[in-house]
């Protein structure tokens, strides 16, 4: 029983494709979030959600929109793909404060 | 602007002995700070967190000490065990929202 799933694991595509990576997690947690992990291995937060609501949108393309249907879920649509895109995307989910439980992640190759 | 910092990219210890991670951070509205563990090709989890109010936080073999002053804190793994050999990072939050800054992450590798 994954806590935090993520699909798919790997993504290969190419420059100008859009494309989505899902996320659940069936913790019954509050808040949900999308970190980028890129050639340099620094994790920023991308995204936080709070009970459906974006709560944090860092400073991130427009390009890149989280939809959250419900609170175990919160999906990544990236539209017009650039090769800046490719890094590991993590989704991530907490109640409130506390720890964050992370999912697998997603390895996004644009070429 | 990088608010949480990790220095040092690697470090290798031999087996039973300490382990000591480091991390630093600039913003002093900081109040709560965890370390993560990542192994290759999955997500970081959870190892240990120390609230401000502390500055000693102890499970098992883990400890965290906190150092306000110095906006420092470290991780201490004793004995280091081979399956300890993973990325450690830090990352630090206020009271005031739901985002955690994370360090760039100390890659540890214990020597059998």
């Amino acid at each position: 029983d994954t806590a935090v799933s993520q699909t798919p694991k790997y993504l290969v595509t190419q420059m100008g494709n859009d494309k989505s990576i899902k996320c659940e997690q069936n913790l019954g947690h509050d808040t949900m979030y999308w970190y980028k992990q890129d050639s340099k291995k620094f994790l920023k937060i991308m995204f936080s959600y709070n009970n459906k609501e974006l709560i944090i949108n860092e400073t991130v393309p427009n390009r890149f929109s989280p939809k959250s249907p419900d609170k175990a879920h919160l999906n990544l649509h990236i539209n017009s793909l650039e090769l800046g895109d490719s890094a590991v995307y993590f989704c991530a989910s907490s109640q409130s404060r506390a720890e964050q439980y992370f999912g697998p992640g997603t390895r996004l190759t644009v070429t | 602007d990088q608010q949480v910092k990790q220095n040092s990219p690697s470090l290798s210890v031999q087996e039973g002995r300490i382990s000591i991670l480091n991390c630093d951070y600039t913003n002093s509205m900081f109040d709560y700070f965890l370390w993560y563990k990542k192994y290759p090709a999955e997500g970081p989890t959870f190892l240990i967190s120390i609230s401000s109010i502390k500055d000693k936080n102890e499970d098992g073999r883990f400890t965290v000490f906190l150092n306000k002053s110095a906006k420092h804190l470290s991780l201490h793994i004793v004995p280091s065990q081979p399956g300890d050999s993973a990325v450690y990072f830090c990352a630090a939050s206020t009271n005031t929202g739901n985002q955690f800054y994370f360090g760039t992450g100390t890659s540890l590798t214990v020597i059998p």
